[in-house]
């Protein structure tokens, strides 16, 4: 099915460590995004690709980096996790024009959890 | 800057019972318009949208929203709710733009709990 695909689903990390989240779309959209969800703060953008080859910071950005492997992908990486890292992380995708819906696609989310 | 008010975090609502989640939004240009639904453990999944044209959009499962631009309003309505709605509910704008990125601004959220 066509869509956002993310991985994993779920992971704990121990403070310290390193891991990087995987993102991937196959809607053939320019723009792709990360955002993380935490309870009663809504989604915060933590950055966002606005097309193949540029990266921009949103409004959370300090403790990750990220790349935009290709048009398809965009990780987010994780260099030491500390616990205030722990949330449930989107990836989303988007597109303009004809055969878009203006609207984004998400990722069906990763879990973690920084111990 | 644009911005996104929800004044509900949490709404009850008795199963058949009509609701309205309320979304307010500032914003100096004109917008696309957009309501996303979660339910629990999974991603945001687009309800419905507002990009122009009638100013009354409505979703397949029954959900519908009025754009008022003169209040600056988007609020989402259904007039008898189902066990199966219970998630959460994200308003949200983007900017016109004539190509490129433009990007969305996220509400809070409101969580509707349908009660039997």
């Amino acid at each position: 099915n066509a869509g956002v695909t993310q991985t994993p689903k779920f992971q704990v990390l121990k403070t310290g460590q390193s891991m990087t989240l995987q993102c991937a779309q196959d809607m053939n959209h320019n723009s792709m995004y990360w955002y993380r969800q935490d309870p009663g703060m809504g989604l915060r953008l933590i950055y966002y690709s606005a097309s193949e080859g540029t990266t921009d910071k949103g409004e959370v950005p300090n403790g990750y980096n990220v790349s935009r492997l290709n048009k398809r992908e965009f990780s987010l990486r994780l260099e030491s996790a500390a616990p205030s890292q722990t949330s449930v992380y989107f990836c989303a995708s988007s597109g303009l024009g004809q055969g878009t819906n203006y609207g984004y696609t998400f990722g069906s989310g990763t879990r973690l959890t920084v111990v | 800057a644009q911005s996104v008010t929800q004044l509900d975090s949490q709404v009850p609502v008795f199963e058949e019972a009509p609701v309205e989640l309320r979304c307010n939004y500032s914003s100096s240009v004109s917008v696309y318009l957009f309501w996303y639904v979660q339910y629990p453990n999974q991603g945001l999944q687009l309800l419905l949208k507002y990009l122009s044209g009638s100013t009354l959009v409505e979703s397949i499962n029954g959900f519908e929203a009025e754009f008022n631009k003169s209040q600056t309003s988007f609020h989402l309505r259904k007039p008898s709710v189902h066990i199966s709605d219970t998630a959460e509910y994200f308003c949200a704008v983007r900017e016109w733009g004539s190509g490129g990125y433009q990007k969305v601004t996220f509400g809070i959220g409101t969580k509707l709990q349908v009660i039997p």
